[in-house]
């Protein structure tokens, strides 16, 4: 068990720009989640994958907002157009199967909007 | 809809004191409880977690109650370390287990 992985850790870029993140789930865990956190405050959903089929999005995910699971392995969460409001922790977990209720995070990825 | 409050913090005590880090929720159904902890640049790992009323969570000295009819899953630990001072989150699984709701996060500073 490799544990939940991202990639980058941490991302500067400049208003305007597009950035992609990877999330590599744990391996025999079909479900999978994106989240957001700013400073201080908890983790909040935007989306998550049940095998490659993305069944829920959040309000909080804007049309500049959008994420992948194309074999149903890892995930890709794109922004395009990043804005300063942008910039927080993006964390990514997976769970199991269907009806399994603990989710395990990785270490997330830092952006930093410029 | 959904939601968890806990205590703000940060909460700073010294080694070896009574730990208490209060949460309660609202929720549809009947949902699964768990805290979770974040140290210093790491990410959320799972402390300990209770799936029905009553049951009692626990790990590392950590214990949470799951309390149906206070509608709470306050965290408790008899006595601190330096090394638990992280950021501690209440969460609750939606009643599909297709997200969890969080709240904001306490701080724990434990001085030696």
């Amino acid at each position: 068990d490799t544990g939940v992985s991202q990639d980058p850790r941490h991302k500067i870029t400049k208003r305007g720009q597009n950035v992609t993140f990877r999330c590599d789930p744990i391996s025999e865990h079909n479900r999978l989640y994106w989240y957001r956190q700013t400073l201080g405050q908890g983790p909040e959903f935007l989306t998550y994958f049940q095998n490659e089929a993305q069944l829920e999005k959040s309000r909080l995910l804007s049309d500049r907002f959008s994420a992948e699971r194309p074999k149903g392995s890892f995930s890709t969460l794109e922004i395009q157009r990043t804005e300063q409001g942008d910039s927080a922790m993006y964390l990514c977990a997976s769970s199991l199967r269907q009806g399994s209720d603990t989710q395990y995070f990785g270490p997330g990825t830092r952006l930093t909007v410029l | 809809g959904d939601s968890v409050t806990q205590m703000e913090g940060p909460v700073t005590l010294s080694e070896e004191a009574f730990l208490t880090i209060n949460c309660t929720y609202t929720a549809t159904g009947y949902p699964s409880l768990f805290w979770y902890v974040q140290y210093p640049g790491e990410g959320l790992q799972l402390l300990l977690k209770a799936t029905k009323a009553d049951d009692k969570g626990s790990n590392k000295g950590f214990e949470a109650t799951y309390r149906k009819e206070t509608t709470s899953f306050h965290l408790e630990k008899g006595s601190v370390q330096v090394s638990d001072s992280a950021v501690y989150f209440c969460a609750l699984s939606s009643y599909n287990f297709n997200k969890f709701y969080f709240g904001s996060g306490t701080k724990l500073n434990v001085k030696p």
